[in-house]
């Protein structure tokens, strides 16, 4: 089936650096990519939407200068946190998917520690 | 808005017991519904969907029906295996402003013991 890695799995960093995350579908080109975020017991919120070349669409109430997406190619989607503060401390997964399809093949998440 | 309410964990079973994890939705027109499995350091599988009602979604032993008369999407397996341990996720696709939105329950936790 599809996969999707992300890339780092762990990340700590300190308050007021920027943290980079990688997503990439391995064996599809990814029209579409989904960036989520989870907190402890809470669902995923979508958190912005890209298409391959345009500009990321971004949730109400996500700041887009804060979380910056690029997705460059078909099967590399970044996640920037710029200025990084202790509550942006979260899980973050992203998502795939294909021209045409409706599913979304997940990646295995990465996991923020702002101190 | 369009939301997803699942019943919250963690449970706990012995292998080969009945499991039933409920799923209730509120949504504006017709949704489809998701089940996704989320093993232990993996990402998110997609483990059955419905698209409309009365469908039923079925994969690896595990069933959901799409009752819209109840707005639920229960998932149920008859005997599960140690194997089947795991967050389980209901959700909802939205077509919100011409783009397609999962919207996610709180996900609940399932160990099987053998």
């Amino acid at each position: 089936g599809a996969v999707v890695s992300q890339h780092p799995s762990w990340v700590i960093c300190k308050s007021g650096t920027s943290v980079k995350i990688e997503c990439r579908s391995l064996d599809f080109q990814a029209t579409t990519m989904f960036w989520y975020r989870q907190f402890p017991k809470q669902s995923l919120m979508l958190m912005a939407t890209s298409n391959e070349g345009s500009k990321a669409t971004y949730e109400q109430g996500v700041e887009k200068d804060k979380f910056l997406i690029n997705h460059a190619s078909l099967t590399l989607s970044t996640l920037t946190v710029t200025s990084a503060h202790p509550e942006d401390s979260s899980f973050y997964i992203c998502s795939a998917r294909s021209g045409g399809g409706e599913t979304q093949y997940f990646g295995p998440g990465t996991r923020l520690l702002v101190l | 808005g369009n939301s997803v309410t699942q019943m919250e964990g963690p449970v706990t079973l012995s292998e080969e017991a009945f499991l039933t994890i409920n799923c209730t939705y509120t949504a504006t027109g017709y949704p489809s519904l998701f089940w996704y499995v989320q093993y232990p350091g993996e990402g998110l599988q997609l483990l059955l969907k419905a698209t409309k009602a009365d469908d039923k979604g079925s994969n690896k032993g595990f069933e959901a029906t799409y009752r819209k008369e109840t707005t639920s999407f229960h998932l149920e397996k008859g005997s599960v295996q140690v194997s089947d341990s795991a967050v389980y996720f209901c959700a909802l696709i939205t077509t919100q402003g011409g783009s397609e939105k999962l919207v996610f329950g709180k996900g609940m936790k399932l160990t099987v013991n053998p």
